[in-house]
Order: C-alpha cells, then sequence, then structure tokens
C-alpha cells in the first residue's frame, strides 16, 4: 500500500545544517512534496521536487531525491530558531486523483539557540 | 495567510452536540478536502470535493458529513462525536492537480 514514513523529531543547534528524512512506497509518484507547520497553523507548501530530478535547491533548502531507494531529504543550511516546526514529506502516487496528496507523520524539529 | 479561511478556529462541544465546521476560499480553486490531523499520525484525507461533487469519501465514519454548496465553501457537519474525534481538521483547497493551499485548520476537543 501507500505509506510515507519519517522520524517524529529532529533537535539541532542554531546556525546547524538539519537533515529531515522521508522514505515512501510509490515509486510512481511525480511530485514529492515538503509542507511545513509552524506552531497553531495550517500546512504550507515548502517546496517541491519532479521524480525526474535528483536534486533541487532554494536559497538554504536542498531537496534530494534517491528514487533508486525511495527516499527524500530536506536539508536546511543554516538552522533558524524560526524553522521550528513540524515538516511532512508527502507524495501523490500514480492513479491518485489530483490534490490526494499521502502524507507522512510529521518530523517535528526544534532549534536550540 | 494562504487565502483558505477556517471557522471556528477552535471547537469543545459534547459527544451529543451538533456542530459545524466551515472553510471558505475566494482563490478560484475548484476541489476542496478535508484532513484529519492527529497527534503522532499520518494527516488523513476524509474527503475530497472536486468540481462541488464528493469523489472520495475514505470510509470515513457517517457522524462527519461534508457540504459543498459551491466552489467557495466546504463545510463539515459534525454529530454524536467520539473523543477520539478530538484532533485538528485541516480544509485544503486547489485548482485541479495543482499544488494544496490548506487553512489554519479548526483545533476540535469533544468532551
Amino acid at each position: 500500500g501507500e505509506d510515507v514514513e519519517q522520524s517524529l523529531f529532529l533537535s539541532v543547534r542554531e546556525g546547524d545544517s538539519s537533515v529531515i528524512n522521508c522514505t515512501y512506497t510509490d515509486s510512481s509518484s511525480t511530485y514529492l512534496y515538503w509542507y511545513k507547520q509552524e506552531p497553531g497553523a495550517g500546512l504550507q507548501l515548502l517546496t517541491y521536487i519532479f521524480s525526474n530530478m535528483d536534486m533541487k535547491q532554494d536559497q538554504r533548502l536542498t531537496v534530494l531525491l534517491n528514487k533508486k531507494d525511495k527516499h527524500l531529504s530536506l536539508r536546511i543550511a543554516d538552522t533558524q530558531t524560526g524553522d521550528s516546526a513540524i515538516y511532512f514529506c508527502a507524495e501523490i502516487p500514480i492513479g491518485n486523483q489530483g490534490g490526494k496528496l499521502i502524507f507522512g507523520q510529521g518530523t517535528e524539529l526544534s532549534v536550540k539557540p | 495567510e494562504t487565502g483558505v479561511t477556517q471557522t471556528p478556529r477552535h471547537l469543545v462541544m459534547g459527544m451529543t452536540n451538533k456542530k459545524s465546521l466551515k472553510c471558505e476560499q475566494h482563490l478560484g480553486h475548484n476541489a476542496m478536502y478535508w484532513y484529519k490531523q492527529s497527534a503522532k499520525k499520518p494527516l488523513e484525507l476524509m474527503f475530497v470535493y472536486s468540481l462541488e461533487e464528493r469523489v472520495e469519501n475514505n470510509s470515513v465514519p457517517s457522524r462527519f458529513s461534508p457540504e459543498c454548496p459551491n466552489s467557495s465553501h466546504l463545510f463539515l457537519h459534525l454529530h454524536t462525536l467520539q473523543p477520539e474525534d478530538s484532533a485538528l481538521y485541516l480544509c485544503a483547497s486547489s485548482l485541479s492537480d495543482g499544488e494544496l493551499f490548506f487553512g489554519e485548520g479548526s483545533r476540535l476537543t469533544v468532551l
């Protein structure tokens, strides 16, 4: 079945890099997403990557995709206290109708000053 | 501000109450969704409406009843809920297969 897995917690110090990992099961997914949820708020799309890409960089964010291992990671450089949030990995497997994202449980990132 | 507004933000209700959650979007999207977010669980898709017609139910208990009167408004009617239904209920909208825009959620507590 379709499943997306993430570790639940990550704690880093301000200024360090954070790496949030995700594994997914459907190798036919065309898009893979990272959403960010700040305390008391809904989810906001942070970045996404097409399945034909290995890497995408956007300022402090780097997304790496290993299709062979079905592994997706999000690296945040120079992590700030404002990056503290829950980060969700999500995929849209082939055959799913539009918008039916399959989400992981979310990784809670805690940034210590 | 994502353009998707949910009310109320917080709701406390007893198991015998009837209440409704409301979601509104003016982004011109043609699909709307209800998700349930429980602690340490993946987001659960509850309902999808595309062009105002329900296309996905996902075997949600009948004590949750969605209503989509038009492409801008979505409701989730709640009746005889259980304490385990306490969660954050997130509304989202999209344009066909495009990205999801989420509201800030309605935090529901069932006593």
